[in-house]
């Protein structure tokens, strides 16, 4: 249980163009989703926070006019990175938490999404 | 949100208890302690998380000291397929995770 899937694994695109990464809870419900960027040989880093039905929560340092979260269902969050630019290329990860498992603070993590921007 | 210490790197014979240990002397009451492990190019996947008390799963035990200052990550018999990036991520409701850099745990065979 507690399979999150992310599509597309990677992606190439670019420069100027939008890209959409989507994050799926598959087998149970997601109140709240996570992104998170990683660089090379670097830790991963915590973008933004997506509520079902609200407005996402993002880190300070992070554009939110650029970095696009919609939280729309409870299995389903997705990632635009708009106008893309080469200083975007990075992994996105996403991940999910269990509004009803007695440990609410478990992440459940996507396999990510390599960015590639030309 | 507490912040941890660990080993930057580590190696481990094939077979033999790998022991990766996690500083965070500054946990507060109610945080939990988690472990996620990374391997190459995926996402972060959970092995095990703890209050007080130890905790044993299939995939790892988890020791926690009294103090709660700080804990060890023990992969019993470590195998090629345990090598990855290990970060252990106190936590406390809010769901937010502040990874630090990770102990790099390499079996080696």
């Amino acid at each position: 249980g507690a399979v999150v899937s992310q599509h597309p694994s990677w992606v190439i695109c670019k420069s100027g163009t939008s890209v959409k990464i989507e994050c799926r809870s598959l087998d149970f419900q997601a109140t709240t989703m996570f992104w998170y960027r990683q660089f090379p040989k670097q830790s991963l880093m915590l973008m933004a926070t997506s509520n079902e039905g609200s407005k996402a929560t993002y880190e300070q340092g992070v554009e939110k006019d650029k970095f696009l979260i919609n939280h729309a269902s409870l299995t389903l969050s997705t990632l635009t990175v708009t106008s893309a630019h080469p200083e975007d290329s990075s992994f996105y990860i996403c991940s999910a938490g269990s509004p009803s498992g007695v440990f609410t603070d478990t992440q459940y993590f996507g396999p990510g999404t390599r960015l590639t921007v030309l | 949100d507490a912040k941890t210490t660990q080993p930057t790197s580590m190696d481990c014979a094939e077979g033999r208890a790998a022991n990766l240990p996690c500083n965070h002397s500054t946990i507060s009451g109610n945080e939990y302690v988690y472990w996620y492990r990374q391997i190459h190019s995926q996402g972060p996947q959970y092995i095990i998380h703890g209050l007080k008390n130890n905790e044993t799963n299939e995939m790892a035990s988890l020791i926690i000291t009294e103090d709660r200052k700080s804990s060890t990550l023990i992969l019993p018999h470590a195998t090629l397929r345990d090598t990855a990036v290990y970060y252990c991520i106190p936590t406390s409701g809010t769901y937010k995770y502040i990874f630090g850099t990770g102990t790099r745990l390499k079996v080696l065979a």
